[in-house]
């Protein structure tokens, strides 16, 4: 079975600071990995995907995620929090033959000005 | 690009009533699938389908049933709602990037927003 873990269900960063959002995954075979965000009254929209191409994976709006097998983290980062980066982030695995996805609880990402 | 539509954005309904909840998508896909979203519990998988009259139950299935008689249309049916099941629901399927491709990125609805007094 698979599994998510989101460390910090809420986050709290100062506008131009860095954001790091905690992902943990477990799974049996080898993981496609994702990112999701979620701006308020909006649907999920997708930031970046790990398909077991660079472990290091670039996304939209600046965001980047690296694929460390070892810890078996997808750890989300953005050199420079704005204020337009205030939403929900969803890590989310599947495998590779890919029919469901298993999201983790979230996190809230504040940015305080 | 895909677009998944969800028929209603909030519903209030009373417990034990039949609900409802319709989406439809327009790309002609096999797989759809309905997600529940509650605060500090992220996306819960209820039921997905595969195909036409396909289907088969997620993480949370009870109290929930589904019906795909047409391929661009998934439906979430509550049976006799529960207070319990006050929560955001979510359709979701693959996008241009899914299916074939392994790389599973599903594309959402806006949500529908259920409400059971």
């Amino acid at each position: 079975a698979q599994s998510v873990t989101q460390l910090g269900s809420h986050v709290s960063v100062s506008e131009g600071a860095l954001v790091l959002l905690r992902c943990n995954y477990s799974s049996s075979v080898p993981p496609y990995l994702f990112w999701y965000v979620q701006y308020p009254n909006q649907g999920l929209q997708l930031l970046l995907k790990y398909t077991s191409a660079a472990t290091l994976v670039k996304g939209i709006n600046g965001f980047e995620a690296e694929f460390k097998k070892s810890e078996t983290s997808f750890h989300l980062t953005k050199p420079s929090a704005h204020m337009s980066d205030a939403a929900e982030y969803f890590c989310a695995v599947s495998d590779p033959y890919g029919n469901k996805l298993v999201f983790g609880a979230g996190t809230i990402l504040r940015v305080k000005s | 690009d895909v677009k998944v539509t969800q028929s209603s954005r909030y519903l209030v309904k009373r417990t034990g009533e039949k609900v409802f909840l319709e989406c439809v998508q327009d790309m002609d896909h096999e797989n759809m699938f309905w997600y529940r979203q509650d605060p500090g519990l992220g996306l819960r998988l209820i039921y997905f389908s595969y195909d036409v009259k396909m289907k088969e139950k997620g993480d949370i299935p009870e109290g929930y049933s589904v019906s795909r008689e047409k391929k661009e249309r998934f439906s979430l049916i509550l049976e006799s709602a529960s207070t319990n099941q006050t929560s955001m629901y979510l359709c979701a399927t693959p996008g241009p990037a899914g299916g074939a491709s392994g790389a599973n990125v599903l594309t959402f609805g806006a949500g529908s927003r259920l409400t059971v007094l």
